[in-house]
């Protein structure tokens, strides 16, 4: 069955990176595409950005231009995502997402990861 | 960016009821929508895709419909487990936005 499994949870202080991966199993990661989406606490769903696995393409929100970056490793199927220059507006779960099929709708879903950034 | 509104932000409903969420974009996105449900600590579960759709193994009593701009979400015989948050998201084009959600608790 598909799954999505994510690193852990992230304590990071103002101005650090964190880098979270996303293992994917059950499918081929370069079949389809993988966004990511965070929800600060108590907040709504915000979209990051997308990598097409197979050739590697991305798109960013504008939001997240010049301080995050997605890359996937296919021969471990597994997708990573980077953001840089931490703030504590970016205490949120991140969650990886599988695109289905050739749409942008999202059909799995990985369990989130927790980064707090905190002082 | 394509905004997206969705009304009401909360709603209290009994077992049984039938629940309507409405979502609006901010243009056109053709049949590109997509509603799911969420549950306080947990992913987001896909409903329904391309506006209609239902995906694999939802209940039949979650339907969608609309177009273009206006699209809606019904909850027929509301269940205890349909006690959640549900979010539109528009997939017609990058950035993929989505509503603030509307939290459906009960009465």
């Amino acid at each position: 069955q598909v799954q999505l499994v994510q690193s852990g949870a992230e304590v990071k202080k103002p101005g650090a990176s964190v880098k979270v991966s996303c293992k994917a199993s059950g499918y081929s990661l370069t079949r389809y595409g993988i966004s990511w989406v965070r929800q600060a606490p108590g907040q709504g769903l915000e979209w990051m950005g997308w990598i097409s696995p197979s050739n590697g393409n991305t798109n960013y929100a504008q939001s997240f231009q010049g301080r995050v970056t997605m890359t996937t490793d296919t021969s471990t199927d597994t997708a990573y995502m980077e953001l840089r220059s931490l703030r504590s507006d970016d205490t949120a779960l991140y969650f990886c997402v599988r695109e289905a099929g050739y749409t942008s709708f999202f059909d799995y879903w990985g369990q989130g990861t927790l980064v707090t950034v905190s002082s | 960016d394509i905004q997206m509104t969705q009304s009401p932000s909360s709603v209290s409903a009994s077992i049984g009821d039938t629940v309507t969420i409405t979502c609006r974009a901010s243009q056109g996105i053709s049949s590109w929508l997509a509603w799911y449900q969420q549950k306080p600590g947990k992913a987001p579960k896909l409903l329904i895709y391309t506006a209609s759709t239902l995906q694999t193994g939802v209940p039949s009593r979650f339907s969608g419909s609309g177009s273009g701009t206006d699209f809606t979400l019904t909850i027929n015989s509301l269940q205890p487990e349909d006690f959640a948050t549900y979010y539109c998201q528009q997939a017609n084009s990058f950035p993929i936005t989505f509503g603030p959600g509307t939290k459906v608790e009960i009465k």
